[in-house]
């Protein structure tokens, strides 16, 4: 089992609300980033980060925002959520230095919001 | 640009038949080939991957993986399904810089016991 952690796990907001989704990892990997997922539909990757002060915009356009202070440690921000923002969002890390290994997941989050 | 392609939104197997679900790709360097499996209301989880080597890559729950070169393909298969194989079946391309991994669209897999 893959040390990275999504929290929460599911969350129901309303619109206008401003939230993050935390995600953590373990591995102590350099790579990190988002995807966002409609149920049973294909992966868009929306934030990618190579370590700490770095972000990258993905290919799917996003108004969400990342940070990187740490490491471990690369939370999602919505300033103020809205309905069409509603979807699974997963978290994914891999080492820097070696490009053949494989990404981990986390188990994601749903958001709904209403 | 890297891309990958997955022909088939839905694949239908009966238990104990082999399956075989579709990948093909496009890299401009040497491709780094990754194939992970979905849940309902979960991850992904690693099953396979090619970097080098011999085509044919083994990987989790006696899934395997084809690499052809000439073809651009990397196909999933599995001698005997089960039906706990059903689940979403990404595949996934790197070209060897340092790029985030690129995934098809999916695939659905339904064994049907």
């Amino acid at each position: 089992e893959a040390d990275i952690y999504q929290t929460p796990r599911y969350l129901v907001i309303g619109t206008g609300k401003k939230i993050t989704l935390e995600c953590s990892q373990t591995m102590g990997h350099d790579k990190m980033y988002w995807y966002q997922q409609d149920p049973g539909m294909e992966l868009h990757l929306i934030h990618y980060s190579y370590g700490v002060n770095s972000t990258e915009k993905g290919d799917l356009s996003s108004e969400s925002t990342v940070s990187r202070i740490r490491t471990e440690h690369f939370p999602l921000t919505l300033e103020s959520a809205r309905p069409s923002h509603t979807s699974q969002y997963l978290c994914a890390s891999s080492e820097l230095e070696l490009q053949n290994t494989e990404a981990f997941f986390g188990q994601g989050t749903r958001l709904t919001v209403v | 640009a890297q891309s990958v392609a997955q022909p088939e939104d839905q694949v239908n197997v009966a238990e104990g038949n082999p399956l075989t679900v579709k990948c093909t790709y496009s890299v401009s360097g040497n491709p780094y080939l990754f194939w992970y499996v979905q849940y309902p209301n979960r991850g992904l989880q690693f099953l396979l991957k090619y970097i080098t080597g011999d085509n044919l890559v083994k990987g989790s729950y006696g899934f395997e993986a084809e690499f052809n070169k000439s073809q651009t393909s990397f196909h999933l298969k599995k001698p005997s399904a089960l039906v706990s194989d059903s689940a979403l079946y990404f595949c996934a391309v790197r070209d060897g810089r340092n790029t985030p991994l690129v995934f098809g669209k999916g695939t659905r897999l339904s064994v049907i016991a």
